[in-house]
Formats: structure tokens, C-alpha cells, sequence
């Protein structure tokens, strides 16, 4: 069964720190890029972040670029986020997700996993 | 900087047709922008029901297909039941990496 459990989030200061966790299982996970995702509340999806299937290539929206951080440890299935300097506004649930594409071939993880709530207050 | 537009609400009756759009505040959307589709239920975690354009998710009906119409991404749902009504999302890949989603459409069946 393909599963995405997200963990790690909770209610940090401002400018404070948190990491976040994707642990995955049922697919490749070493053949697929993984996405995260957040969600502010009331508000619509927001992508924040990718790292290839190997970890050597990541990517970020402008609003995070210079802030968090990706990493992947293939060997434990897993993707890490890491969040500093965090602000109010990076308050949300944060889901990851894979899609991609690898040559000719595209894939997409059919059900996300249910989030970790991140809270950015003081 | 490019916004991914999609319709703020839209309404079908139970058994009908209706098409959502994903579409650029400049340019047109086309395949190589391999636009996905994302449904949410309120409470939920969303679900991928298309990517790449048209390939559909293996435990999604075929009600829901994809496809490029016009100048935009389409998702077309056939024979609408109650339970479709739900936020549906697309998202677009504009290159070096970057992904942007659309704002969402609400689609009442009623």
C-alpha cells in the first residue's frame, strides 16, 4: 500500500525552527521525486518545495528560497524539511506529495498523506 | 510574475457535465506545462485525480478526464455525482523547478 506520513510539525516562535519529516512506502521511493506542499487555514494549496529522486537537484517557491532546506536519506525512505527563520505567514498544514517525470514517463502518488499542522506564533 | 487561474466556483447538476479550467494570466497552458489535478474534500488530504495532462490515477473513475482546451488545461467531469462537489485544484509546472498552483475552484453539485 503507497503511503506519505508527514510528522514533525507544532507551534514554534517567529524566527524560531522546525523540521519536518515525509516518510514513504508501497513505491520506489528512491525513483521518485517528492513534493511539499502547504495549505494556510481557509486558504488553498501552495507548493513549496521539490527534491529529485536522487536529492541532487531541489527547488523552492520564492517565499521559502533561503529559509528551508531539503534533504532525503533514500536508505531510510524518508525526506526532511528543514524550516528556519519562520514567520506567521509560513503558518499552515504541510503535506508532501510525489509527482514527476522521468524521461518520457510520468507518475504521480495518488493519495497524499494527512499533513503535520505547523503553527508560526508567538 | 505568472498567476495560474482557475474559475472561484462553479455548479453542476447531479448527472451532469461540467469543465474546469487552469489557465495563465499570460501565455497559454499546453502539455509541456504537465498540468495535474488535486481533489479536496473539506477536512481532507487532497487526492490526485490527473497528471500529465490526461493520465488518470488508477483508483480514479473515468468520469474525471484531462485533457488542453484552447489555451488551457481542462478536467472534465461526466455524469457528476454528490460526492464530486468538493475544492478541485491544478497545478503547473513553470520550468527551472518551479510548480504553481492555481487558486481552486468550489464545485457544487446541486
Amino acid at each position: 500500500q503507497v503511503q506519505l506520513v508527514e510528522s514533525g510539525g507544532g507551534v514554534v516562535q517567529p524566527g524560531r525552527s522546525l523540521g519536518l519529516s515525509c516518510a514513504a512506502s508501497g513505491f520506489i521511493f528512491s525513483n521518485h521525486a517528492i513534493h511539499w506542499v502547504r495549505q494556510a487555514p481557509g486558504k488553498g494549496l501552495e507548493w513549496v518545495a521539490v527534491v529529485s529522486y536522487d536529492g541532487s537537484s531541489k527547488y523552492y517557491a520564492d517565499s521559502v528560497k533561503g529559509r528551508f532546506t531539503l534533504s532525503r536519506d533514500n536508505s531510510k525512505n524518508t525526506v526532511f524539511l528543514q524550516m528556519n527563520s519562520l514567520r506567521p505567514e509560513d503558518t499552515a498544514v504541510y503535506y508532501c506529495a510525489s509527482w514527476g517525470c522521468s524521461g518520457t514517463s510520468c507518475y504521480a502518488v495518488e493519495y497524499w498523506g494527512q499533513g503535520t499542522p505547523v503553527t508560526v506564533s508567538s | 510574475q505568472t498567476v495560474v487561474t482557475q474559475e472561484p466556483s462553479f455548479s453542476v447538476s447531479p448527472g451532469g457535465t461540467v469543465t474546469l479550467t487552469c489557465g495563465l494570466s499570460s501565455g497559454s497552458v499546453s502539455t509541456t506545462y504537465y498540468p495535474n489535478w488535486y481533489q479536496q474534500t473539506p477536512g481532507q488530504a487532497p487526492r490526485t485525480l490527473i497528471y500529465s495532462t490526461n493520465t488518470r490515477s488508477s483508483g480514479v473513475p473515468d468520469r474525471f478526464s484531462g485533457s488542453i482546451l484552447g489555451n488551457k488545461a481542462a478536467l472534465t467531469i461526466t455524469g457528476a455525482q454528490a460526492d464530486d462537489e468538493s475544492d478541485y485544484y491544478c497545478v503547473l509546472y513553470m520550468g527551472s523547478g518551479i510548480w504553481v498552483f492555481g487558486e481552486g475552484t468550489k464545485l457544487t453539485v446541486l
